[in-house]
Order: C-alpha cells, then structure tokens, then sequence
C-alpha cells in the first residue's frame, strides 16, 4: 500500500518551454501533496505543500509564479515549471500523506533542460 | 533556519560490520523519521520515531529519537551489499502541518 507515481520518470526540454510533472497517489487519498527539489549529491528540499481544492504554500526563496502547482483531486498533483532555463534542470520528488501518517514519496523525476 | 546535520558524511564499511550514523538540530522535532534514497529513485521510509526517547527496530534497523528531541540516530547491524545509498534522516517541527526538513544524508557503500 501506499505507492506513489510520477510521470514523467525524465524529461529534456528545451529552454523557454514548460513542462509538467504529475503525481499520482495510487492507492490512498492524498489531502496533501509535497513538492521537492534535489540537486545532484544534496538534500531534498521543500519547494511547496499542496492542499486539495486550495492553493499551494510555497517554501521562501521558491517563485510562485515560474513552479505552478494544482492539486485538482485527492490523487493527483501537477507541478508545471514554467519557461524552463538550465539552472531548473535538476531532480524533482513529490510525496503524498494520507491522512493521520507519514509523507510517502514518488520516484522521481529527472528534468534536464538544454 | 532549521538545519539537520548529518554525520558522518560518508562511511565505508565491511559486509557484516555494524553502522551507526547520526543526526543533530539546533531545533527541537516533534518526530524524526530515516529513509533511504538509491541513485535515480525517491526516498522509502524505514523507521519513523514519534516519542523522545523511542527506540524503534525494523529488522537490522534500529533508531532512536532523543531525549533533548534534537538529535537521533540510526544503527544498521550487520550490514549487507544492499545497503548502499544515501541515508536521510527528516524531521518534523510543527505540528498539522506535516512539512519535513531533511538532513544532509550519509552516504553508505558497503565493500564485500
């Protein structure tokens, strides 16, 4: 139980594109969702919390307006990175809480942007 | 702001040997919790501590949250191959919002 998925697992973009990336709790309902970012041989680093139905809170220093988050259903998480640049290239992880426990993360996705 | 040091960095060890790595807050955590990254993959969870002073085993694992709720540490006993990957511990400050600070990770290689 418990299993959390992202789509894509990697994607190269081209710099100046969007590009999202969804996140999808399998087997649970999610009230909330987190976003994080981790740069090659660092930690993982909260980008935003996601509530169902609300908007997300974002982590300072993390630009609202470039990573767009909906969170349109208790299974589902989207993160958009709006027009992309090089420095965004790195490894994005969602996890997913379902009620009353703990934070259960997705694989990963790997953004690389050219 | 809230930081979590780990220590050590990185640890080479024999297959068989016993692990202990720690984790340390100038902060106080309501809840600690260890996972486990492999390269290319999200963090699995293995142990999660609720109490001061809990000390919670899951198999070869064994961790305990201090008393001071400002530290915690993680022992892997007779490590195996397969243990290799980055160790993160994570805390949690405030309570209902559910939101995890992680530490710097400990990366293990287990040479057989």
């Amino acid at each position: 139980g418990a299993v959390v998925s992202q789509h894509p697992s990697w994607v190269i973009c081209k710099s100046g594109t969007s590009v999202k990336i969804e996140c999808r709790s399998l087997d649970f309902q999610a009230t909330t969702m987190f976003w994080y970012r981790q740069f090659p041989k660092q930690s993982l680093m909260l980008m935003a919390t996601s509530n169902e139905g609300s908007k997300a809170t974002y982590e300072q220093g993390v630009e609202k307006d470039k990573f767009l988050i909906n969170h349109a259903s208790l299974t589902l998480s989207t993160l958009t990175v709006t027009s992309a640049h090089p420095e965004d290239s790195s490894f994005y992880i969602c996890s997913a809480r379902p009620q009353g426990s703990t934070q259960y993360f997705g694989p990963g996705t790997r953004l690389t942007v050219l | 702001g809230q930081q979590l040091n780990q220590s050590p960095q990185s640890m080479f060890i024999q297959e068989g040997e016993d692990v202990s790595m720690n984790c340390t807050s100038s902060s106080i955590f309501n809840t600690w919790l260890w996972y486990k990254q492999d390269p290319g993959e999200g963090p699995v969870l293995l142990i999660a501590l609720y109490k001061a002073g809990e000390l919670t085993s899951n198999g070869r694992l064994t961790a305990q949250f201090g008393i001071t709720r400002k530290d915690s540490f993680l022992n892997i006993s007779a490590s195996i191959p397969s243990d290799v990957g980055i160790y993160f511990c994570a805390g949690q400050s405030a309570p209902g919002t559910y939101k995890y600070i992680f530490g710097t990770g400990t990366r293990l290689k287990v040479l057989a």
